[in-house]
């Protein structure tokens, strides 16, 4: 089984609708982060979490919302779906090291489509 | 401005070329440096960290300079499976990528 799972893998949705992608782990890292992915843009940040209460935003915040449920998941939330939303969306685990930011473990990304 | 600024290329090489990738990166006082490896849209993998001394690993050294703010990626007699995109990281934050194509 995946350290890192996202759930949807792929999903098709409408202007206006509210989706959720959950991401969950086993890793047992407390820090977790939500990206997302266009053609020639790499990979942009949209939330991060250091841990179960702490959230923070990142490059590409809005029209998005995340939840922290618990120390294995984090839920990254479109609350009015727009087409330019469409894209390749990561989530991310690393251990905690102090000052320094360790190894990024990655799921194996949701494509969220946009009409 | 962007916290990582790299060339997204592509650089197109032959097998044995010697190919060099760079990033820029705007805050000073960061601490962590990647690079990662990203085939045909799956997510990405850890290539190798960047120390403040430089590393090498088989075919492969990173380096870092912290007054030009830079890191760099050298891979030396590439091989067709280096066909990838290669990603540097600065502490949370991704470079744009660059496409590396390795042809016969």
């Amino acid at each position: 089984d995946a350290d890192v799972t996202q759930t949807p893998r792929n999903r098709i949705t409408k202007t206006g609708k509210r989706i959720m992608l959950e991401c969950s782990q086993t890793k047992g890292h407390d820090r977790m982060y939500w990206y997302r992915q266009d053609p020639g843009l790499g990979l942009r940040l949209i939330y991060y979490s250091f841990d179960v209460k702490d959230i923070n935003k990142g490059e590409i915040s809005d029209g998005y919302s995340v939840s922290r449920q618990a120390q294995a998941k984090f839920s990254l939330s479109l609350e009015s779906a727009i087409p330019n939303q469409t894209a390749l969306y990561f989530c991310a685990t690393s251990p905690s090291t102090g000052g320094n930011t360790g190894e990024l473990f990655f799921g194996e990304g949701s494509r969220l489509t946009v009409l | 401005r962007k916290e990582v600024e790299q060339d997204p290329g592509p650089f197109n090489v032959p097998e044995g070329a010697t190919v060099a990738f760079n990033c820029t990166y705007s805050n000073s006082a960061s601490q962590s440096f990647f690079w990662y490896r990203q085939d045909c849209r799956k997510e990405p993998k850890l290539l190798m960290s960047v120390y403040s001394s430089g590393n090498e690993d088989g075919r492969f050294t990173a380096q870092l300079n912290r007054a030009s703010q830079y890191i760099s990626l050298l891979i030396r007699d590439s091989k067709l499976s280096d066909s990838a995109t290669y990603l540097c990281v600065v502490n949370i934050f991704f470079g744009a990528g660059t496409r590396l194509t390795v042809k016969p």
